[in-house]
């Protein structure tokens, strides 16, 4: 069993669709970070949060430290925000990221 | 501006051709690592480096080797190159310490024949 699992792997949405990205992790961590990356592209830190809620745009993280879970929302979704959502986990000393596989989301217009 | 750069973005070479993929950075980061990427797989740690000549092996290091002999240049090395290493490859830096967020490079696509 991976480390951090991502649900769901494929999300197809329509333009203006609220969207939630679900990520569980079982190691004990510092923080979680989601990243997106678009196809052919580079890979971009959208957050980085260690309890509560971050919100950022029409993006919204949270996390659950003692259910070990965390979600990404994104509100009127737009076809600009297709891509691959990931998310990673980090804690120790060796600042080491443990990703999950991804999330591929295709928003529709 | 803060950037993280990758060379060559994408490459594609024979079996045994040993290959250099550089990394740099100008933000003053401690901390740089190699990542690669494969479907279904995600990213996985290759190498990391916590400061200049500190070098330590991340998840999969086989095949690989790395130098940190400049705190702004990390480059992987392929000694002798093999298909199974056909992949997206991405380095990333931050400062070192917990609390500090991961700036990934563009990424270099290598295709071994």
């Amino acid at each position: 069993k991976n480390e951090v699992e991502q649900s769901p792997q494929n999300l197809t949405a329509q333009e203006g669709e609220f969207i939630t990205i679900n990520c569980s992790y079982s190691v004990g961590i510092s923080a979680l970070h989601w990243l997106q990356q678009h196809p052919g592209g580079g890979i971009v830190s959208l957050f980085m949060l260690s309890s509560g809620k971050k919100k950022h745009g029409r993006l919204i993280a949270t996390i659950n430290i003692q259910e070990k879970h965390s979600s990404l929302h994104i509100t009127a979704s737009h076809p600009r925000d297709s891509a691959v959502y990931i998310c990673a986990v980090s804690g120790g000393a060796t600042n080491k990221l443990i990703f999950g596989t991804g999330t591929l989301l295709a928003v529709q217009p | 501006e803060a950037q993280v750069t990758q060379n060559p973005r994408y490459l594609i070479t024979v079996t045994g051709k040993k290959l250099t993929v550089t990394c740099s950075q100008n933000m003053n980061h401690e901390y740089m690592s190699w990542y690669r990427q494969d479907p279904g797989l995600g990213l996985r740690q290759i190498y990391y480096s916590m400061n200049v000549e500190v070098t330590d092996k991340g998840d999969v290091p086989e095949g690989y080797k790395v130098s940190r002999k400049e705190k702004r240049n990390f480059p992987l090395i392929l000694e002798s190159p093999s298909p199974n290493q056909t992949s997206l490859y991405f380095c990333a830096t931050k400062y070192r310490g917990e609390w500090y967020e991961q700036y990934f490079g563009p990424g270099t696509r290598l295709t071994v024949t």
